[in-house]
């Protein structure tokens, strides 16, 4: 079964440092998402994008951080300037239609910001 | 603003027996809904979701019912397995892109 897939893993990164978080969608998914999940929270929506723009952002979603499709498969989420109260769980998912369709999660990129 | 509440954080049930989840919404312009199971270091898997002009859907062992006059939906596993042990999170949508997350409830299921 075809799934997202996230990498690294694991990012640890000092304060004020950039990181870019990458994700590989599903093939025939045209809606990408980034959520994070910080400790023992809910699952939080930072941005949406399709047709190679952001569609939706949330209020977590300000300047520090951007979103990138550079090519035909990859999907990315820079933040510009980490911060302590970045460090959390940043989940990429996909989905076949923008609506009334289920998303798929890849399983997560943990960033630590020390 | 939580408009997708999960008042129970935590759930034990014991094998075989149903397990239920539920969850609560403000939002009357929701109109889609899903629930998702979690695992540690794993991302969420969705399991079921329901369109809100259905009242039950129902997929193998999982059933999930909404009750729009009472902004509530739930999710029944019957029966209940170990394997079913994680964290389950309802989802809703309202015709943005956005899904809005609940805050997840802990199920375990005692063998």
């Amino acid at each position: 079964e075809p799934e997202v897939t996230q990498t690294p893993s694991h990012q640890v990164t000092q304060m004020g440092q950039e990181v870019i978080l990458r994700c590989v969608p599903i093939s025939n998914h045209l809606y990408f998402y980034w959520y994070r999940q910080i400790l023992g929270q809910k699952v939080e929506f930072l941005v949406s994008f399709y047709n190679n723009e952001i569609s939706e952002k949330s209020e977590i979603f300000d300047d520090q951080f951007s979103v990138e499709r550079p090519d035909g498969s990859n999907f990315t989420l820079k933040i510009r300037s980490t911060k302590l109260e970045d460090s959390a769980m940043y989940f990429c998912a996909s989905s076949v239609a923008g609506q009334n369709s289920p998303l798929h999660f890849g399983n997560g990129t943990r960033l630590t910001v020390t | 603003d939580q408009q997708v509440k999960q008042n129970s954080p935590s759930l034990s049930v014991q094998e075989g027996r149903i397990s239920i989840l539920n969850c609560d919404y403000t939002n009357s312009m929701f109109d889609y809904f899903l629930w998702y199971k979690k695992y540690p270091a794993e991302g969420p898997t969705f399991l079921i979701s329901i369109s809100s002009i259905k009242d039950k859907n129902e997929d193998g062992r999982f059933t999930v019912f909404l009750n729009k006059s009472a902004k509530h939906l739930s999710l029944h596993i019957v029966p209940s397995q170990p394997g079913d042990s994680a964290v389950y999170f309802c989802a809703a949508h309202s015709g943005t892109y956005k899904y809005i997350f609940g805050t997840g409830t802990r199920l375990k299921v005692l063998a």
